[in-house]
């Protein structure tokens, strides 16, 4: 079945520092990939996302790659600001007749000033 | 701007009593969806309504019923709530005729039970 495995937060950062938290996929066929945000007290809000191998996604100043030879999507920022502290997931959507997002666990990102 | 809405955002009822909580949508997508989401948890599907044929996750206890009466209204009542169902009640919505993967998320209502 589909699984999605993200890096155990939570993850801490300075302001202005890089971020990177990884995700990795097990899917068939091809699936969509997203990452969704969650800030405190909040629903799911949709990142960014990449439906196929090499498509970049971005948006905000992240960034992520779907990487089909390494089933990753992981997200990126050069520099990243109090505002993005929140949780992250990772999600895959494999289409068809299956509609059903399978999401990672979530990573904590807290920023500090 | 169209969006999906979900009310009230926190909802406290009594251990056994009934209570409803409602979605609506003005994107006029054909699928909706309840999550339940526990603290420090991914989201958990309960159930989607694909226009008006309900789809019923397996493991989505009985207490659990949707209500779907047109396009842009969708209805989580719990008949009859447990301490353990206190939670964050998230309501998603997703359009098959234009992309058929992407879900868009109300801002959710947290159920406390006393």
């Amino acid at each position: 079945g589909n699984s999605v495995t993200q890096m155990e937060g939570p993850v801490t950062l300075s302001e202005e520092a890089f971020l990177t938290i990884n995700c990795t996929y097990t899917a068939t066929g091809y699936p969509s990939l997203f990452w969704y945000v969650q800030y405190p007290g909040e629903g799911l809000q949709l990142l960014l996302k990449a439906t196929k191998a090499d498509d970049k996604g971005s948006n905000k100043g992240f960034e992520a790659t779907y990487r089909k030879e390494t089933t990753s999507f992981h997200l990126e920022k050069g520099s990243v600001q109090v505002s993005d502290s929140a949780v992250y997931f990772c999600a895959l959507n494999s289409g068809g007749s299956n509609y059903k997002l399978t999401f990672g666990k979530g990573t904590l990102l807290t920023v500090n000033p | 701007d169209a969006m999906v809405i979900q009310n009230p955002r926190y909802q406290v009822t009594q251990f056994g009593k009934p209570v409803t909580l409602s979605c609506s949508q003005t994107l006029n997508h054909n699928v909706m969806y309840w999550y339940q989401q526990k603290s420090s948890q991914a989201p958990k599907l309960l159930f989607h309504y694909y226009d008006k044929d309900f789809n019923n996750e397996a493991d989505t206890p009985d207490n659990f019923q949707s209500r779907r009466p047109n396009t842009s209204f969708c209805f989580l009542d719990i008949r009859s709530p447990g301490l353990g169902d206190a939670a964050m009640y998230l309501c998603a919505t997703s359009s098959r005729d234009i992309s058929t993967d992407t879900q868009y998320f109300g801002p959710g209502t947290r159920l406390t039970v006393l």
